[in-house]
């Protein structure tokens, strides 16, 4: 089955900072891959569309210039959270469209806490 | 459209007892819809799916129902163990780039 691997799968930064999250599709390749923020006890909010060789689609609300998206190969997209503040600690979560390689069709990672102190 | 950031509302069940957890759905479009599950910490996992020409689909211990008069769906769980004690998502597959939109969310909470 399709794998998407995550990493890291918790970081603390101090504010200010910048920080990079990996998201890699394993044994397929991900033309399209989709980031989430879940705050605690709330539900999965998508933040964006990233599509290999173009630039990410945001949705309403997300600061396309604090979350860099960069998804330059067919197995690899990053979010970078650029000038980190506490109230951008969450759990982010990506997912990979791979057509087939699961029974949906996306595949999700296993999230990344971030804690900005 | 986006889920709205409600904080989850909670069923409760004893164990061996059928649960229903319901979900609105947003955009009349959506042409497929997932539900999930969710543990502590953890990444959402497939549970079973159906897609908007039908109506009803089993799995293993799961129904899904779809209503699409009035934009609703609803996971059936038979009798229900602590092992499904986790958070359970609907998500449907609407607009560009076939993006998946969550709902709002439940807690299950089985007790022995």
């Amino acid at each position: 089955g399709a794998v998407v691997s995550q990493h890291p799968s918790w970081v603390i930064c101090k504010s200010g900072t910048s920080v990079k999250i990996e998201c890699r599709s394993l044994d397929f390749q991900a033309t399209t891959m989709f980031w989430y923020r879940q705050f605690p006890k709330q539900s999965l909010m998508l933040m964006a569309t990233s599509n290999e060789g173009s630039k990410a689609t945001y949705e309403q609300g997300v600061e396309k210039d604090k979350f860099l998206i960069n998804h330059a190969s067919l197995t690899l997209s990053t979010l970078t959270v650029t000038s980190a503040h506490p109230e951008d600690s969450s759990f982010y979560i990506c997912s990979a469209r791979d057509f087939g390689g699961s029974e949906s069709g996306y595949t999700f990672g296993s999230g990344t806490r971030l804690t900005v102190v | 459209g986006e889920s709205v950031g409600l904080h989850l509302p909670t069923l409760s069940v004893q164990e061996g007892d059928n649960s229903i957890i319901n979900c609105a759905y947003s955009n009349s479009a959506s042409d497929y819809f997932i539900w999930y599950k969710q543990e502590s910490g953890k990444g959402p996992q497939f549970i079973i799916d159906i897609r908007s020409n039908m109506d009803k689909r089993q799995g293993q211990r799961v129904t899904v129902l779809l209503n699409k008069t009035v934009k609703h769906l609803s996971l059936q769980i038979a009798a229900t163990q602590p092992g499904d004690s986790a958070v359970y998502f609907c998500a449907e597959r609407a607009g560009g780039y076939n993006k998946l939109i969550f709902g709002a969310g439940t807690r299950l909470a089985v007790h022995p």
